[in-house]
Formats: C-alpha cells, structure tokens, sequence
C-alpha cells in the first residue's frame, strides 16, 4: 500500500498570509507513461464532506479559487493556499489514486491565527 | 445536480450487522464505479470499497475484508454496504462517493461527489 504522510498535523496562519501543506508518498505516484501525477487534495470544512480541490497533484478543480494551488512531483507534494480567508478554516487531506488501494493522508488543520 | 445522500447508520452493539444504503441521482449512475470511504470521528478518512459500474468487480480494504459486502442496483440508483460482525473501530461516518471519471473502478479514481454520511457507532 501507498502510505501518504502529511505535515504538519495542523497549523495557524493570520489572514491573508500563505499557509503550505506537505504530502509525501511511500513511492512515486507519477504514472510515467503519461507523464500524469495521480494526487488529488481535498478540503473538508467542519461537519461538511469532503470537497475535491485539486487533481494531477495541481489542476485546481471548476469554482475553487486561485488562491489554493499544488504543486510536486514523484512523492513530494505541496498545497498552498495564497492570501488566507477566514473560510478556508478546514482539515486539507491528500490523496493517492496510483494504485489500489486508494489512500489519503492523515489531514492537516488550517486555523486562523 | 448530483446528490448522494446515505441512510441505515446507528448504533449497533459488536459482533452484529448493519446495512447503509446510498440513494444517487442527478448522474447516470451506472456509468460510474461507486465507493465507499469512511471516517472515525475527528480522524481521517479510509477508503473502504469499491464495485464496478455492472457489479462485475468488487474491492475491500483489509480491514473490511470478510465482513463487508458492497452491492449495488442500477435500476434503483443505489448503492449498499452490508457490514457484519462489527466492531468498535468500524465506529466512523460511511459516505457514498462518486468517482470523477466513468468506468475506472480504483486506480485513477478520485472523489468529485461525496453524501452528506452515515454514522455508524458500534458500541456494548
């Protein structure tokens, strides 16, 4: 299996200030013969589900706001969210779709400093 | 617009069954592979099952294997998850989840679509 570790466990940023999120795979989920990285990141408000952000590690989904970005390749990966909005207070997860089983990462907490 | 919405959760002591059903609409659900990812309460989440678009393939977690069964009925538009023999740390939020992409079962799969959730507590 694919272990997707996150860092760190939460953080606090004042608003309007970058908040960085790392990820990093247990192996490559870069599909080389396509030259396409299977990561999605995903933004889970509280007692919301989760919401697809990014995928291919940093196509931002339709509708989500071009502050947050990915960016990575290979097994080191990073979301960041530009110019902090009070709404972006969530749990960011990462996660693996290269291979079965699908795994995510353990979760980062953005506060609001 | 696609909704999912999850129902059958509860409390159940250990050791018994529970089935969560998913009711999908907005889509044409039997182009889709569908999903069930869950989540302990203040935890993160866990890919949990996966079947095909015809019911042809089915995937499980290990941690699930031998006691959760997913099925699904494409003239209903809805998705199952028979779990049995459960114990204490199947305690999670069971959320149906549609992948993005149609027929791709688990490789390549991630979630544009999730339910609201369904608790299950299993507790004595």
């Amino acid at each position: 299996d694919i272990v997707m570790t996150q860092s760190p466990d939460s953080l606090a940023v004042s608003l309007g200030e970058r908040a960085t999120i790392n990820c990093k795979s247990s192996q490559s989920v870069l599909f080389t013969s396509r030259n396409k990285t299977y990561l999605a990141w995903y933004q889970q408000k509280p007692g919301q589900p989760p919401k697809l952000l990014l995928s291919w590690a940093s196509t931002r989904e339709s509708g989500v706001p071009e502050r947050f970005s990915g960016s990575g390749s290979g097994t080191d990966f990073t979301l960041t969210i530009n110019s902090l909005q009070a709404e972006d207070l969530a749990v960011y997860y990462c996660q693996q779709y290269y291979s079965s089983p699908l795994t995510f990462g353990g979760g980062t907490k953005v506060e609001i400093k | 617009e696609v909704q999912l919405v999850e129902s059958g959760g509860g409390l159940v002591q250990p050791g018994r069954s529970l089935r969560l059903s998913c009711a999908a609409s907005g889509f044409t659900f039997d182009d889709y592979a569908m999903h069930w990812v869950r989540q302990a309460p203040g935890r993160g989440l866990e890919w949990v099952s996966s079947i095909s678009w015809n019911s042809d393939s089915t995937a499980y977690a290990d941690s699930v294997k031998g006691r959760f069964t997913i099925s699904r009925d494409n003239a209903k538009s809805s998705l199952y998850l028979q779990m049995n023999n459960l114990r204490p740390e199947d305690t999670a939020f069971y959320y149906c989840s549609k992948p993005t992409r149609t027929h791709v079962v688990l490789a390549g799969t991630f979630f544009d679509y999730w339910g609201q959730g369904a608790l299950v507590t299993v507790s004595s």
